[in-house]
């Protein structure tokens, strides 16, 4: 049962766009989300964090949005970055502190 | 340790055998994760220690994947009679309750059963 989708298995943006990618949960009871970023060979790094209290979060180039009555979220990374190239995960717990993830979403930032 | 730490990097095994994978998580987390990802796949929850209560072992696969921690550290994912199936990505995190940043992840462990 996937609690956590992320329907875009890909995405390619140009160097000093922006990138969008989506979230979507079906548990009401998910009250923190989390983005990860994760490059081959490497374990997830933690990104950003949204608490359900909250609609938006800023930290840099990242913005992570919450939409509750939708079940969805969504992250914008402005300008995008060569090095930003890398899988992305959105995650979300409820208060047990056990991470659901998707499926990840690979973004590709072109030159 | 800075980081946690998973041994080894990379493992093929025959079908049949049995592997150890093995996680060392930051020094004072009191909780401890394992997850796994297929080719394709998202993380895929294992099983989960906190302390020193029961592990919530409800993401394990099948009765051949067995994990354990001890003296509330190191902790070892055993996987019986390793099936192809069973290849992927073994990651383990750590966590300490109350931060917001969530799970630090370890490298991860491939396991390649041939």
């Amino acid at each position: 049962d996937q609690q956590v989708k992320q329907n875009s298995p890909s995405l390619s943006v140009q160097e000093g766009r922006i990138s969008i990618l989506n979230c979507d949960y079906t548990n009401s009871m998910f009250d923190y989300f989390l983005w990860y970023k994760k490059y081959p060979a490497e374990g997830p790094t933690f990104l950003i964090s949204i608490s359900s209290i909250k609609d938006k979060n800023e930290d840099g180039r990242f913005t992570v949005f919450l939409n509750k009555s939708a079940k969805h979220l969504s992250l914008h990374i402005v300008p995008s970055q060569p090095g930003d190239s890398a899988v992305y995960f959105c995650a979300a717990s409820a208060s047990d502190y056990k991470l659901s993830f998707g499926a990840g979403t690979t973004v590709t930032v072109r030159a | 340790g800075a980081g946690v730490s998973q041994s080894p990097s990379n493992k093929v095994t025959e079908k049949g055998k049995d592997v150890e994978l093995r996680c060392d998580p930051i020094s004072g987390h009191t909780a401890l994760y394992w997850y796994r990802q297929s080719l394709g796949q998202g993380l895929e929850f294992l099983i989960y220690f906190q302390g020193n209560s029961a592990p919530d072992k409800s993401g394990l696969p099948s009765d051949r994947f067995s994990a354990e921690r001890t003296g509330g550290s190191v902790s070892t994912l055993t996987i019986q009679r390793t099936q192809q199936e069973d290849s992927a990505v073994y990651l383990c995190a750590s966590y300490q309750k109350g931060r917001a940043h969530g799970y630090t992840f370890g490298s991860g462990t491939r396991l390649t059963v041939v």
